[in-house]
C-alpha cells in the first residue's frame, strides 16, 4: 500500500531563515507527488506538484520542491520563509495506475516567528 | 464559481446518533472524495468515487458510508457516531483521468461526537 511519510511534525523558524520539509512516499510505480498549505481556519490549497518533466518544482509564494527518484523524496524548500508562511503542509502521492487514492502526510506545522 | 460545497460547517452529535455530511462540486468532476483531518494524523482518506454509482473505500471506511447517485453530489453518512469520529472532514473533487491535477477541497465539517 502507498504511504507517505513527513518526518517533522513541528518547525518553528525565524523569519528570514530557510526552509526544508522532508517527505518520503513509498510506492513503486508512476507517481503524481503535490504540496498543500492549509492556512489557520482555511482549507488545503495547493503549492506546487510534479508528475514529469524536471524534477525541480517551483510553486507559488517561491515555494520549490525537488523530486529525487531515487530516494522516494519530495522535499519542500524555500529559501526565506516569512511570518505569512505560518500553516501546516501536507505532502501527497497518487498514482493512477493502482487506483484513484490520493495519500497524504501527517503534516508538517510550521511557525514563523516574527 | 462555487466549487465544492459543504455543509454543515459544524455539527455536534451524541453517541449512537447517525447524520449525513453533505458535498456537491459544480465543476462537472467524475473523481470525489471524503478525508477527515486529525491532529498529527494528515487527512486520511476515508471514501471515493470514480462516477456516479460506483465508490470505493479508502484507508478508514469503518463506520462511515456513501453514496453516488448524480456526478454532482458526494454525501457521507455516520450511521452511529462514536466519539472516536470527532473529526474535521474535508471533501474534495477532481477531474477523473487528471491525476497529475490537484483536487480541490471543500471548506470542511467540523464535528463533535459527545
Amino acid at each position: 500500500a502507498q504511504s507517505v511519510s513527513q518526518h517533522n511534525h513541528h518547525v518553528i523558524l525565524s523569519e528570514a531563515a530557510s526552509l526544508e520539509l522532508g517527505c518520503n512516499y513509498s510506492y513503486g510505480g508512476t507517481v503524481n507527488l503535490f504540496w498543500y498549505v492549509q492556512y489557520p481556519g482555511q482549507h488545503l490549497q495547493l503549492l506546487l506538484k510534479y508528475f514529469s518533466g524536471d524534477p525541480l518544482v517551483k510553486g507559488i509564494k517561491g515555494f520549490e520542491a525537488e523530486f529525487i527518484k531515487s530516494k522516494f523524496s519530495f522535499n519542500l524548500r524555500k529559501p526565506s520563509v516569512q511570518w505569512s508562511d505560518t500553516a501546516e503542509y501536507f505532502c501527497a502521492v497518487n498514482d493512477e495506475t493502482g487506483g484513484f487514492k490520493t495519500i497524504f502526510g501527517a503534516g508538517t506545522r510550521l511557525f514563523v516567528k516574527a | 464559481n462555487a466549487g465544492v460545497t459543504q455543509t454543515p460547517k459544524f455539527q455536534v452529535l451524541k453517541t449512537g446518533q447517525s447524520m449525513t455530511l453533505q458535498c456537491a462540486q459544480d465543476m462537472n468532476h467524475e473523481y470525489m472524495s471524503w478525508y477527515r483531518q486529525d491532529p498529527g494524523m494528515g487527512l486520511r482518506l476515508i471514501h471515493y468515487s470514480v462516477g456516479a454509482g460506483i465508490t470505493d473505500q479508502g484507508e478508514v471506511p469503518n463506520g462511515y458510508n456513501v453514496s453516488r447517485s448524480t456526478t454532482e453530489d458526494f454525501p457521507l453518512r455516520l450511521l452511529s457516531a462514536a466519539p472516536s469520529q470527532t473529526s474535521v472532514y474535508f471533501c474534495a473533487s477532481r477531474p477523473l483521468h487528471a491525476g497529475n491535477q490537484p483536487q480541490h477541497f471543500g471548506d470542511g465539517t467540523r464535528l463533535s461526537i459527545l
